[in-house]
């Protein structure tokens, strides 16, 4: 079984500002770890995956997440928030063999002040 | 460019009726799968396909259908038995375990 925690439903930052929105998952194997951004009224555009390679991993638009297998987290980072970020945003784990059937998180919705 | 297309991007539903959502990618993917969005919910699997020809129930396929005919679609009917259909639906598509690809989404209202 798999489950994914996304702490806080919104997340309030002043531009410029360091973006962290957290999450947490359960996996009774390996996982797969994703992180996907949906604009309002669009479908969701993967960020970043984590596929048991490097634990620092890179995604677009100038995001990043570590993957920390003692405290089951994979936070998303972003160094300076800009206006165009505000969005929702969700994380998603995977078992790394099986139904390849993803288990997402109820979503964080990211708001950036002037 | 490869993608996946979702049609129709809004559509209305009176009661008692059934509507067929359309998806279509071309990305040679195979599996597809069909997620409904409520507001605060996430994402909540409706149905999934793996192969052509087969299919398998998610967390909440009653009152939905689909089929897979062919390896590029993979429609999703809502029938007159879901009783609150109004919401976001979204399909997606995968090459196994590599992560989704997603259309830009179906808003269904039920008028």
């Amino acid at each position: 079984a798999q489950s994914v925690t996304q702490l806080g439903s919104h997340v309030s930052v002043s531009e410029g500002a360091l973006v962290l929105l957290r999450c947490n998952y359960s996996s009774s194997v390996p996982p797969y770890l994703f992180w996907y951004v949906q604009y309002p009224n669009q479908g969701l555009q993967l960020l970043l995956k984590y596929t048991s390679a490097a634990t620092l991993v890179k995604g677009i638009n100038g995001f990043e997440a570590e993957f920390k297998k003692s405290e089951t987290s994979f936070h998303l980072t972003k160094p300076s928030a800009h206006m165009s970020d505000a969005a929702e945003y969700f994380c998603a784990v995977m078992p790394s063999g099986g139904s390849y059937i993803p288990t997402f998180g109820r979503g964080t919705s990211l708001i950036v002040h002037p | 460019d490869g993608g996946i297309t979702q049609s129709p991007k809004y559509l209305f539903r009176k009661e008692g009726q059934n509507v067929t959502l359309s998806c279509e990618q071309n990305l040679n993917h195979d599996a597809m799968y069909w997620y409904r969005q409520d507001p605060g919910q996430g994402l909540r699997l409706i149905y999934y396909s793996q192969i052509v020809n087969d299919f398998q129930k998610g967390d909440i396929a009653e009152g939905y259908s689909v089929s897979r005919e062919k390896k590029e679609s993979f429609p999703l009917t809502v029938t007159s038995a879901q009783k609150n259909p109004t919401a976001f639906y979204l399909c997606a598509s995968s090459p196994q375990g590599k992560g989704y690809t997603f259309g830009s989404g179906t808003r269904l209202t039920v008028v």
